[in-house]
């Protein structure tokens, strides 16, 4: 069975600091993405890597795919209220993708 | 292009009942799979069609079940409804390739009382 599984699972953090949110898996994904949701909503696409060691920039998020593709991180830069949400990463195999529980988070202003 | 859109956004039933949800994919998408996702239990795959056709299914009991239509658009249903369905159902559509990125609908909160 696929896992994924994320880290932290809650985060705090004031405004202005910086963060990173892990997803790590024992499987090799095709592609993995990261999603965004805020409460009552659908999760919103942020970003797709596909390639080994790929590093993808969002404005001041930064998303690294893992050399061997089991894993990926999430890091922002001086975080802002705007951040908060629910962040999920799903790897992509054969037309379904494997979903983590994700890391919510909170930027107190 | 509009997003994915779901119908209806809320919705209040009681045990036993049944219930229908709906799904309009973004124009183009021929995947639509249905997630429910619970504050324990996170996001859980139902099922995904793609040209009419179910391709995968989650571990769900026979309740709950789907549908697509030729224009894409899909339906789920979920009979004999219980306490416990009360969630956000979230419908996700997609283009068909290697890389499968989805795109949601703002999804329906159910709640069974």
């Amino acid at each position: 069975t696929q896992l994924l599984e994320q880290s932290p699972q809650f985060l705090s953090i004031q405004e202005g600091e910086n963060l990173t949110v892990y997803c790590n898996s024992s499987s090799v994904f095709s592609s993995l993405q990261w999603y965004r949701q805020e409460p009552g909503e659908g999760p919103v696409l942020l970003v797709t890597v596909v390639t080994g060691g790929e590093v993808k920039k969002l404005k001041r998020l930064t998303f690294q795919f893992g050399d061997a593709r089991k894993d990926s991180s999430l890091h922002i830069t001086a975080a802002q209220p705007g951040d908060t949400g629910l962040y999920l990463c799903a790897g992509g195999d054969n037309y379904q993708l494997i979903w983590g529980a994700g890391t919510k988070l909170i930027i107190k202003p | 292009k509009a997003g994915v859109t779901q119908t209806p956004r809320y919705l209040i039933k009681t045990r036993g009942q049944q219930v229908t949800l709906s799904c309009s994919p973004i124009s183009g998408h021929r995947s639509v799979s249905w997630y429910q996702q619970t504050p324990g239990q996170g996001l859980q795959f139902l099922f995904e069609y793609f040209s009419e056709t179910q391709r995968n299914k989650g571990n769900f009991p026979g309740r709950f079940s789907g549908r697509q239509f030729s224009n894409s658009r899909s339906e789920m249903n979920v009979s004999t409804l219980e306490l416990g369905d009360s969630a956000l159902y979230l419908c996700a559509s997609s283009l068909s390739g290697q890389v499968y990125e989805q795109y949601f609908g703002p999804g329906t909160r159910l709640t069974v009382t």
